[in-house]
């Protein structure tokens, strides 16, 4: 049974980072790519970029590759979004999802249960 | 990137009734398109994939159509556990993007 377990809900201070967690289990992360989305209050979904443990390749959205980092960890199974220099407006739901389809093409068909990441002074 | 619009944004309907979502792409995708359905506080769920191919143990009510530029998702015969936000996304070219979403609520 596929699943993606994510880590619990984060309040942060402005100018702080945040780790989110995603462990996988009924698959292999080394066999398939993780893509981390998030989606603020009331709002729709937006990608934050891309992972492949394959080959370690990473693909990030143009307006925060300089503030998101995606990383694995095949021997336990789970992936990280590190996202620096935090603002209100990250304020979200952070997901993870498994990606199905070529490298950089792909749909999503399971995905976490969401993490909420609160910045607030 | 591929922009992506849906409409109507919000859609009211009734038990029993059959419902259209349209969504439609910037460039041509040919038929590189998914349906998401989203409950309140819950991640979005992977109903149909490649414009019409249902996911395992989605109900045969929901079809997907179209091509190129313009999509569909059809609910026949709406039940209770329907209604929700509709998001579609394209995976026909980097970086996938989604479309603003379309809540189905109880009329």
């Amino acid at each position: 049974q596929v699943q993606l377990l994510q880590s619990a809900a984060e309040l942060k201070k402005p100018g702080a980072s945040v780790m989110v967690s995603c462990k996988v289990s009924g698959f292999n992360l080394s066999t398939y790519s993780v893509t981390w989305l998030r989606q603020a209050p009331g709002q729709g979904l937006e990608w934050l970029g891309w992972i492949s443990t394959y080959d370690g390749d990473t693909k990030y959205a143009e307006n925060r590759q300089d503030r998101v980092t995606l990383t694995t960890d095949t021997s336990t199974n789970t992936a990280y979004m590190e996202l620096k220099s935090l603002t209100s407006d990250d304020s979200a739901v952070y997901y993870c999802a498994r990606a199905r389809g070529s490298a950089l093409t792909y749909y999503l068909d399971y995905w976490g249960q969401g993490t909420l990441v609160t910045v607030s002074s | 990137d591929i922009q992506m619009t849906q409409s109507p944004s919000t859609l009211s309907a009734s038990i029993g009734d059959r419902v259209t979502i349209t969504c439609r792409t910037s460039q041509r995708i040919s038929t590189w398109l998914a349906w998401y359905q989203q409950k309140p506080g819950k991640a979005p769920k992977l109903l149909i994939q490649k414009t019409s191919k249902l996911e395992s143990g989605v109900p045969s009510r929901f079809i997907g159509r179209g091509s190129s530029t313009e999509f569909t998702l059809t609910i026949s015969n709406v039940q209770p556990e329907d209604f929700a936000t509709y998001y579609c996304q394209q995976f026909s070219s980097y970086p996938i993007t989604f479309g603003p979403g379309t809540r189905l609520e109880i009329q």
